[in-house]
């Protein structure tokens, strides 16, 4: 089955460091980039920024760039979002995404999601 | 970044009613323009890409129109499954931005 399976919900403090994860299977990996989208509670989807497995090139949106890491680990399947120092703002739904062409997400959009990973920050 | 102008917000309907949700750029991104379904709780699902193109397995009872700046999501006829919030997006230019969304409920 096609599908992105991501790490599950959790809870940290503020300044803590944190890192989610994003398994893919059912297809090849590296051929398709994998974007990430937050999702505020009760607000709508921001595009984060998008990372090409097959060599780790990112593109980052300018509202997250500094903010956070994508990385991938392509021998595991594995994509990577990380703060290293978490703020309570960060509270949200977190998901990757797959576009639907494979070797370019350029001009198009997500149709495969994972289930979302729930982060919050509170003291 | 590209500005998008999702409207309504929200509105009511019945079952078996039509419904229309537009969305404005603020410049022109061709056809460049997906729709996405979200229920409470799950993470979104692509109805429409390219403006027009209806992804396998989505109902034809969604369609999508448009071009440059002025795109419509159109549901003919109102299901009870489809009771959800709808977000356009565009591709056109990173990074992709969302529509703030229109949520659908029951009247």
């Amino acid at each position: 089955e096609v599908q992105l399976v991501q790490s599950g919900a959790e809870v940290k403090k503020p300044g803590e460091s944190l890192k989610i994860s994003c398994k893919g299977s059912g297809y090849s990996f590296t051929s398709y980039w994998i974007g990430w989208v937050r999702q505020m509670p009760g607000k709508g989807l921001e595009w984060m920024g998008i990372i090409f497995p097959g060599d780790s090139e990112t593109r980052y949106s300018p509202s997250f760039r500094g903010q956070v890491t994508m990385s991938a680990d392509k021998s595991i399947r594995t994509a990577y979002l990380q703060w290293s120092s978490l703020k309570a703002s960060d509270s949200a739904m977190y998901y990757c995404a797959r576009p639907y062409r494979s070797g370019s997400y350029e001009r198009g959009g997500f149709d495969l999601w994972g289930q979302g990973t729930m982060v919050t920050v509170s003291s | 970044d590209i500005q998008m102008a999702q409207s309504p917000s929200s509105l009511s309907a019945s079952v078996g009613d039509r419904v229309t949700i537009t969305c404005r750029t603020s410049q022109s991104i061709a056809s460049y323009l997906n729709w996405y379904q979200q229920k409470p709780g799950k993470a979104p699902k692509l109805l429409i890409s390219v403006a027009s193109s209806l992804q396998s397995g989505v109902p034809s009872r969604f369609s999508g129109s448009g071009s440059g700046t002025d795109f419509t999501l159109t549901i003919s006829s109102l299901q009870p499954e489809d009771f959800a919030t709808y977000y356009c997006q565009q591709s056109y230019n990173t990074p992709w931005t969302f529509g703030q969304g229109t949520k659908v409920e029951i009247k």
